[in-house]
């Protein structure tokens, strides 16, 4: 098994420009989540899913949308980047569906923007 | 929403001792709390969780206690190892959502 991957690892983008930041997962997971990560400021959930076709918006959703056609993979995308928007993302799975159950996390992205 | 405080946010230990990091939450319909390890670069790892209906969980070097009552749930871990080194998140979730504390940079000295 893979486990979760995401893709790419590293992007910079300029204001203004939108960019999908990819997640999948082979472990046939219901549940996974977008999380960005500031320094001192923890993990702050950004999208989650439930399942296939299910979305809902988690603490800081403004400026992110997610889709989820099918179980294993989870998008994210920008649609005019910010430079606020500079983090490191991570994606992750759970075999809960409610996801509580240990998340798996991706390797994550950083991402910078300009 | 929910609020998680995590303190202290750096403690530095020598090797042997033990280390505890506390967590308080806002929301009482929080129902389950997991800890994470998050090595310098790399993905956080879940290493322990609880549930609300159970005080007290261990697993070798690491428990982790709750206090519905009072809010607030700790990590204790004993022995430390410089290998324990890094920065420890905890979390609350409820009703699918999960919310994390700011993390707790853990320095073991050999």
């Amino acid at each position: 098994n893979a486990g979760v991957t995401q893709t790419p690892k590293f992007q910079v983008l300029k204001t203004g420009q939108s960019m999908t930041l990819q997640c999948a997962q082979d472990m046939n997971h219901e549940y996974m989540s977008w999380y960005r990560q500031d320094p001192g400021m923890g993990l702050r959930l950004i999208h989650y899913s439930v399942g296939a076709g299910i979305t809902d918006q988690g603490e800081v959703p403004n400026g992110y949308n997610v889709s989820r056609s099918t179980t294993e993979d989870f998008p994210l995308r920008l649609l005019s980047a910010a430079p606020s928007q500079t983090s490191v993302y991570f994606c992750a799975s759970s075999y809960v569906a409610s996801g509580e159950g240990e998340q798996f996390f991706g390797p994550g992205t950083r991402l910078t923007v300009l | 929403g929910e609020n998680v405080e995590q303190h202290p946010s750096t403690l530095s230990v020598q090797e042997g001792d033990s280390a505890v990091i506390k967590c308080t939450y806002s929301d009482s319909a929080s129902n389950y709390f997991p800890w994470y390890k998050q090595e310098l670069g790399k993905r956080p790892q879940l290493i322990i969780d609880i549930r609300s209906n159970v005080g007290e969980k261990k697993d070798q070097r690491i428990a982790v206690t709750l206090n519905k009552t009072a809010k607030h749930f700790s990590l204790h871990i004993t022995e430390t190892q410089p290998e324990d080194s890094a920065v420890y998140f905890c979390a609350a979730s409820n009703f699918n959502k999960f919310y994390f504390g700011s993390g707790t940079k853990l320095n073991v000295k050999p």
